[in-house]
């Protein structure tokens, strides 16, 4: 079990350019969650998907962040025309369902600094 | 709004002694939220460490417990023995029953010096 794969791990771009981030999930896991993590505002909750359909993105920022799961064994998240307000770690996770009594898997985070 | 306030940002123990990180959590909505410490150990993930989703009952791994408190809205971190390998990045986070959305605090770096 290769647990939950983030790539890159680190990814500099800068200002205006786009960004996209991926994501494996463990294999069989239903529920995948993208979370980011700053110094100010800690670890944050962006978007979930169940069974591939996107299920609550309230955490997403409105404009340039986008997620999807065009499948089983993997998510994306892209940020159009990246800030330095952008840069942060980028965690995903994933559990066997959607609720939270199961636990979730993170992977490591993709580093992104926008300069 | 919801939050978790872990009080301490970072904290330095000494190998052997008893270690306790503090965590309350306010949750406007939620009567009976469910608890969770994780870590997150140098150049790994952020994982599970222990959950307690019962008022009232206590969470253990690998010697680290957590009581779950309603009245005073706390779920302390504690361990009696602390080892250098426990050094790591503790968060505690919160979520309601059947929700998916974890709130994390902000994190406690500790450091246990041999």
């Amino acid at each position: 079990n290769a647990g939950v794969i983030q790539t890159p791990r680190h990814k500099v771009t800068g200002k205006g350019q786009e960004a996209t981030l991926w994501c494996e999930p463990i294999s069989g896991h239903s529920a995948v969650f993208w979370y980011r993590q700053t110094i100010v505002q800690g670890l944050e909750f962006l978007t979930y998907f169940r069974n591939q359909a996107p299920i609550d993105d309230s955490g997403m920022p409105k404009e340039r962040f986008s997620a999807q799961m065009p499948n089983q064994s993997h998510s994306t998240l892209k940020i159009q025309s990246t800030q330095p307000q952008d840069s942060a770690v980028y965690l995903c996770a994933s559990s066997l369902v959607g609720t939270l009594n199961s636990d979730y898997t993170f992977g490591s985070g993709t580093r992104l600094l926008v300069i | 709004g919801d939050s978790v306030t872990q009080t301490e940002g970072q904290v330095t123990v000494s190998e052997s002694k008893s270690l306790i990180i503090n965590c309350t959590y306010s949750a406007t909505s939620i009567a009976y939220p469910n608890l969770f410490w994780y870590v997150r150990y140098p150049g790994e993930g952020l994982q599970l460490l222990l959950k307690v989703i019962t008022a009232g009952q206590k969470g253990s791994s690998r010697g680290f417990e957590a009581t779950y408190n309603k009245e005073t809205t706390s779920f302390h971190l504690q361990k009696a023995s602390v080892q250098e390998s426990d050094s790591a990045v503790y968060y505690c986070a919160f979520s309601s029953s059947g929700s998916w959305q974890l709130i994390f605090g902000s994190g406690t770096q500790l450091t246990v010096m041999p």
